[in-house]
């Protein structure tokens, strides 16, 4: 039972535009969510995250957005760079069940020159 | 540097055998976390330990345990290893139970 989707196992994007990364989930229990950037042969970096109670947050270049009524989140990157190109874990989290977290499959986001 | 230290980063070993993963968390850390990633998949939650007690366990196997020691670090065993464990093993560690984790580089670990 996958309560966490990422249904785009890649994503490629040109420098200096918008990348778009979804996720769908299905447990409406879920509080917490968040978006993790990982690089080949590193662990998961946070990058940003988001409660329940809000429907945007933002950090610099990048934005995640909540729909709680689709238990949808998405994170956009603007202007994407091509550092940014890594593979990206969405998150969410159980109040009840502490930090634990429940991970996407990852999407491949490269950001051509 | 997320301050995370996984030992070893690889490991080779084979069928039938047994082996320990190692985990030191971040200064201050009580929190440690052990997730499973196997080929194309996210990463799977497997158990959590908490000041050294275990906290929340996920869907680890029973041929796997873990501890915390009183030193906080912790160590994940795998024993009577098969071919379908071969995967990246991370370890996070978080100041308390509700807070943000941090993830080791992982250890990758092939059975043969």
């Amino acid at each position: 039972d996958q309560q966490v989707k990422q249904n785009s196992p890649s994503l490629s994007v040109q420098e200096g535009r918008i990348s778009i990364l979804n996720c769908d989930y299905t447990n409406s229990m879920f509080d917490y969510f968040l978006w993790y950037k990982k690089y080949p042969a590193e662990g998961p970096t946070f990058l940003i995250s988001i409660s329940s109670i809000k429907d945007k947050n933002e950090d610099g270049r990048f934005t995640v957005f909540l729909n709680k009524s689709a238990k949808h989140l998405s994170l956009h990157i603007v202007p994407s760079q091509p550092g940014d190109s890594a593979v990206y874990f969405c998150a969410a989290r159980l109040w009840t069940s502490g930090s634990r977290l429940t991970f996407g499959e990852g999407t491949q986001l490269t950001v051509n020159p | 540097d997320s301050g995370v230290t996984q030992t070893p980063k690889h490991l080779i070993t084979a069928t039938g055998q047994r082996v320990t993963l190692r985990c030191s968390p971040r200064s201050g850390d009580l929190s440690v976390y052990w997730y499973q990633q196997s080929l194309d998949q996210g990463l799977q939650f497997l158990i959590q330990y908490y000041n050294g007690e275990e906290r929340a366990k996920g869907n680890i196997l029973e041929r796997f345990s873990a501890q915390q020691f009183p030193d906080l670090h912790s160590e994940l065993n795998l024993s009577s290893l098969e071919l379908g464990d071969s995967a990246l093993y991370f370890c996070a560690s978080s100041v308390g139970i509700n807070t943000e984790a941090f993830f080791g580089q992982g250890t990758r670990l092939t059975v043969v």
